[in-house]
């Protein structure tokens, strides 16, 4: 079975500034896919980036990018830039590309912008 | 568009009570999914449909079952509600033919048993 973890229960970063988000994952699996969900107060869950795992290029949105390490199993989130509305629980999360496509969530990352 | 719709959005319920979350999506997805999320723990799979006429297990399934009740919708049941299946209840959606799909999450239903 597939684990996710994200060893950091809170961050707090500076309007304005970077912060790195880590997560860490372990599978036997060669294929897969890994993603990022953001849930802010309003619980409603959004998909922030995607990445394969085959592709050696990481994922970019905007002021979100990846850190891809497939190696290393390690998948961090960095956040450039950042606004008082990235202000959100962060999940990250990881998928097969079999069995009914199903995400095996981490225990997720809460984040708080300061002005 | 109205996405993925969940009701109710807050339910209280008595130890050994039953009740059904309703879940609907409108985006002509194949696949639907059930999650619980508690503190610490991320969410977790309840249940999930890949396609009309199917279900399966995932992660935490016990005292839950699920009906795929067409196309658009999926519905979770708690049979005899017990105080461990105090949570909040997702209900998502995906396409299939492929992996690597984004699944698109309702609001979530806070359910509360005493």
């Amino acid at each position: 079975a597939q684990t996710v973890t994200q060893s950091q229960p809170e961050m707090s970063v500076q309007e304005a500034e970077t912060v790195t988000l880590s997560c860490t994952y372990d599978t036997s699996e060669n294929n897969y896919y890994l993603f990022w969900y953001k849930q802010p107060p309003s619980r409603q869950m959004i998909l922030v980036i995607r990445q394969e795992a085959y592709k050696q290029q990481n994922a970019t949105e905007n002021r979100f990018s990846v850190n891809f390490q497939k190696a290393a199993k390690s998948f961090s989130l960095k956040i450039s830039d950042s606004q008082l509305g990235d202000t959100a629980m962060y999940f990250c999360a990881f998928m097969k590309p079999f069995g009914g496509s199903r995400l095996t969530f981490g225990e997720g990352t809460q984040l708080t912008v300061n002005p | 568009n109205a996405g993925v719709t969940q009701t109710p959005k807050f339910q209280v319920l008595k130890t050994g009570q039953s009740m059904t979350l309703q879940c609907a999506q409108d985006m002509n997805h194949n696949s639907m999914y059930w999650y619980r999320q508690d503190p610490g723990m991320g969410l977790r799979l309840i249940y999930y449909s890949a396609s009309e006429g199917t279900t399966d297990k995932g992660e935490v399934p016990n005292g839950y079952n699920v009906s795929r009740l067409n196309k658009r919708e999926f519905s979770l049941r708690l049979e005899s509600a017990a105080p461990s299946q105090t949570s909040v209840y997702f209900c998502a959606s995906s396409t299939t033919g492929g992996a690597g799909n984004e699944q698109f999450f309702g609001p979530g239903t806070r359910l509360t048993v005493l």
